[in-house]
């Protein structure tokens, strides 16, 4: 089956313009996770997303960085007045989140440049 | 707090040796979960296994085997016969209930495994 998308594949941008990522978790998947993997953080947790539930946003670095998720299905990551310390690769994973699976499945990633 | 640390940061081994990528993790979370990932060059992140920390049974995948061992808080993962295609960066990732039901994941900072043919 189709896995998880991610949209755009890469994006360059100018410092202080806002951006909006893309996700699409795999169907029936109700867990929905964005991370970040950048060279000298390595891949940190940003927010989740459980159904209907408020989501988990404990890993947001700062108040710039927001997400939803419509529908309980495609997700969108913003980033406003974006800094140079934001260009790293943001990841986007789903999980089946049934009683005993939790692995997640992650998306190609959207590679994040600020200049 | 949860940590993971891969002391290994590179390994280079030659084709069909064996390899062993290190993971030790730390929580005080009873009912934990351990995974391996992988990242090839292309980039995406490879689900490989799960582990449940109630769960010391050993696994072997073929060529992959993995040794967890809450003793000493290990989670071991052993290429047999490596060949050029397991040139990768592994991660080992932990994750537990938050207060809010996430399972978010905690990785290690990877092992960049490369086979030379």
């Amino acid at each position: 089956g189709a896995g998880v998308s991610q949209s755009p594949s890469n994006k360059v941008t100018e410092k202080g313009k806002d951006v909006e990522l893309r996700c699409d978790p795999i169907s029936g998947h109700t867990a929905l996770y964005w991370y970040r993997q950048s060279l000298g953080q390595g891949l940190e947790f940003l927010i989740y997303f459980q159904g209907n539930s408020a989501p988990d946003k404990s890993g947001l670095p700062s108040d710039r960085f927001s997400a939803e998720r419509t529908g309980g299905s495609v997700s969108t990551l913003t980033i406003q007045r974006t800094q140079q310390e934001d260009s790293a690769v943001y990841l986007c994973a789903s999980s089946p989140r049934d009683r005993y699976s939790y692995e997640q499945y992650f998306g190609p990633g959207t590679r994040l440049t600020v200049t | 707090a949860q940590k993971v640390t891969q002391a290994q940061t590179e390994i280079s081994v030659v084709e069909k040796e064996d390899v062993t990528l290190d993971c030790v993790y730390e929580t005080r979370d009873t009912t934990y979960y351990l995974f391996w990932y992988k990242q090839p060059p292309s980039g995406e992140l490879v689900f490989l296994i799960r582990r449940n920390s109630f769960d010391e049974q050993n696994e072997i995948s073929g060529r992959y085997s993995w040794n967890f061992q809450k003793s000493t808080s290990s989670f071991n993962f052993t290429i047999t016969a490596s060949q050029v295609v397991d040139s990768a960066v592994y991660f080992c990732a932990l994750s537990v209930a938050s207060g809010a039901g996430s399972y978010q994941l905690t990785f290690g900072k990877g092992t960049k495994l490369s086979v030379i043919p």
